[in-house]
This record gives C-alpha cells, structure tokens and sequence, in this order.
C-alpha cells in the first residue's frame, strides 16, 4: 500500500531551525510536496522537489532522497507565524496526490 | 500566480437540506478538479477527481449520489452534499491542476459546512 509518514507534532523555539522528516512508499514517484496550513485555511503550496537534493526558498528549504524514500523540510529563523501544520504530499505514478496525516509546528517565544 | 476562488467560506444549514459549494479557476482551465474532505486535525481526504465534461472518479467510501460533483466548464466544478446530515459537518477543499506548470496544483480556501 501507499503510505506517508511525518511526525505528529514538534515544538520549536522563535528564532531557531526546525527540520520536519517525511518518509514515504508509493506506487510510483512523481514529485514531493510540501504545503502549509493554518488552522481553518487551505493549505498553501511552499516547494516541491523531483530531483534529488536541497531547494531553497528563503528561510524555507526542502530536501529530497529518492532512493532512500525520504524529504525534509527546514525551517530557518522561525516566527511565531510559522505556527501551522506542515503537509508532505507524494505525487504518485497516476499523477494522483497522495498526502501526509501532517505535522503541527508549535513555535514558543 | 494561479487562483482557485471557493464559495462559500462557511456555511450553517439545516439536517435534510442540500448545500451547494462552488470552485472557480481564474486565470487558468482547470480540466481537473479534486475535492477534499479534512476533519479536525487530520489531513486531506481525497473524495472525487472529476474532469471537465465527463462523470466523476469517485475514491472508495464515497457516496456519489450524497456527494454530486458537476464540471460542466473549465473553470467550474461544483460539489452539492445532499440530504446534509450532521455528520457531513466538516472541511471541504478543492483542488484544481493548472496544466500550464508541471505540477500546478492550487487550493481553493475551503468551506466549512456545519449542519445542525
């Protein structure tokens, strides 16, 4: 079966970096996802990687290893606004999303 | 960048009623449109893919006579949930694929159904 896995919940402090681990088994591979959301919104798109290695968008970046099943998504010099929950998702052979139960940051001052 | 508009943000009725809610790509054809179904602190629940002009896909479990999905143009896809029941209440989302980015997905900003 297709299966993502993300941690629960992780807490961090304002200022500091924060890595959220994604693993995943899919039938097929055709990109990975990383969305935020904010309570009661939709998600928002933040990266998305197909090839192996680290992208960087500013404080946010994603990295991905396709042998090994496995992305992360950092967070650098983390605000109080990064409070959300952060969405792995596997775009699988059919091109059909397959999504992460997601993590909820909580970031402390 | 592209935008999918979602109506309505929330809305309240009542057990027996049939709720309407609307997606529409703005600036781009969107031939496929996924709906979503999140509960409270979980993640998205893929419902039905359904592609402009043809009948919908739904994924297992769905009732597609609750659950009516029409794309009857390429930048609107509805989803009505008929004879609402109180366990309806939840988070719909749709999701619409640009098909001018590789991997163009765009969220709607949700509805919140409550039925009472």
């Amino acid at each position: 079966g297709q299966n993502i896995d993300q941690p629960t919940e992780m807490t961090a402090t304002e200022g500091a970096i924060v890595q959220i681990n994604c693993t995943y088994q899919t039938s097929g591979f055709n990109g990975l996802f990383w969305y935020q959301q904010h309570a009661g919104e939709a998600p928002t798109f933040l990266s998305y990687n197909v090839l192996d290695g680290l992208e960087e968008k500013g404080r946010f970046s994603s990295f991905l290893s396709r042998s090994k099943g496995y992305s992360y998504l950092l967070l650098k010099e983390l605000q109080m606004k990064d409070s959300a929950s952060y969405l792995c998702a596997v775009m699988d052979s059919n091109y059909q999303l397959i999504w992460g139960a997601g993590t909820k940051l909580i970031i402390k001052p | 960048g592209a935008v999918v508009s979602q109506h309505p943000s929330r809305v309240i009725c009542k057990s027996g009623t049939s709720v309407k809610i609307e997606c529409r790509s703005l600036d781009f054809q969107a031939t496929t449109m996924f709906w979503y179904r999140q509960f409270p602190k979980k993640s998205l629940m893929l419902m039905a893919t359904s592609n402009e002009g043809s009948k919908a896909t739904y994924e297992q479990g769905v009732e597609k006579d609750k659950f009516l999905i029409n794309h009857a143009s390429l930048t609107l896809s509805t989803l009505t949930v008929t004879s609402a029941h109180p366990e309806d209440s939840s988070f719909y989302i749709c999701s619409a694929r640009d098909g001018g980015r590789d991997y163009g997905y765009t969220f709607g900003s949700g509805t919140r159904l409550t039925v009472v």
